[in-house]
């Protein structure tokens, strides 16, 4: 089956600082997400972007399908952005996902 | 909110036993996937229902089961239970067959003692 790469594994930020995380897939998708699944255990839905580029507030996000990767920008983040991001693609299947935290 | 409803929050059971979780897929919403998220080894889907008939298993153990009903709420059976099946259980909706975004739900936390 697909195989779905997340890096880093981990991540710590510093309040306001920008990161980006990185998706790779072993193979071609028709469903890419990104989710964050937060320190309450509740998955939310980020981005539904199996092909370019989406931005919601602070968060955007740029998938190149034909390269089978896709990138996950937070820009000034924050102490609530702290969690697991995941990415998944088609049925789903989950990348083992970067542990985000962010400090004050 | 994602409009996807599961109950119960939490159950505790003991080994051996079968418990049943429910969803109920956001309003519109024809597909419902189940997957387990475990300490080793991740978020895994089970099973995906469309308007009532399977349409894919995953990684889903012959002493699990599930359905959807006519309604299109979904329920998991899971039986003679062991300790490495407690996790968390997600259920997840989407409009479509195949190619559209999921929608999940808050999740049943299941331990088996």
């Amino acid at each position: 089956g697909i195989q779905v790469e997340q890096s880093p594994p981990d991540l710590i930020l510093q309040e306001g600082a920008n990161s980006t995380l990185r998706c790779n897939f072993s193979d071609s998708v028709n469903n890419l997400q990104w989710f964050h699944q937060n320190p309450w255990g509740q998955l939310i839905n980020l981005f539904y972007i199996p092909s370019g580029t989406k931005q919601n507030g602070r968060l955007s996000a740029t998938t190149v399908a034909t390269e089978r990767y896709s990138l996950l920008y937070i820009s000034s983040s924050q102490t609530t952005d702290s969690g697991v991001y995941f990415c998944a693609v088609n049925k789903l299947t989950f990348g083992t996902g970067t542990q985000l935290k962010v400090e004050l | 909110d994602s409009g996807v409803t599961q109950t119960p929050k939490h159950l505790i059971t003991a080994t051996g036993q079968r418990v049943t979780l429910r969803c109920s897929p956001r309003s519109g919403d024809l597909s419902v996937y189940w997957y387990q998220q475990s300490l080793d080894q991740g978020l895994q889907f089970l099973i995906h229902y469309y308007n009532g008939e399977e349409r894919a298993k995953g990684n889903i153990l012959e002493r699990f089961s599930a359905q959807q009903f006519p309604d299109l709420h979904s329920e998991l059976n899971l039986s003679s239970l062991e300790l490495g099946d407690s996790a968390l259980y997600f259920c997840a909706s989407s409009v479509g067959r195949e190619r559209y975004e999921q929608y999940f739900g808050p999740g049943t936390r299941l331990t088996v003692t």
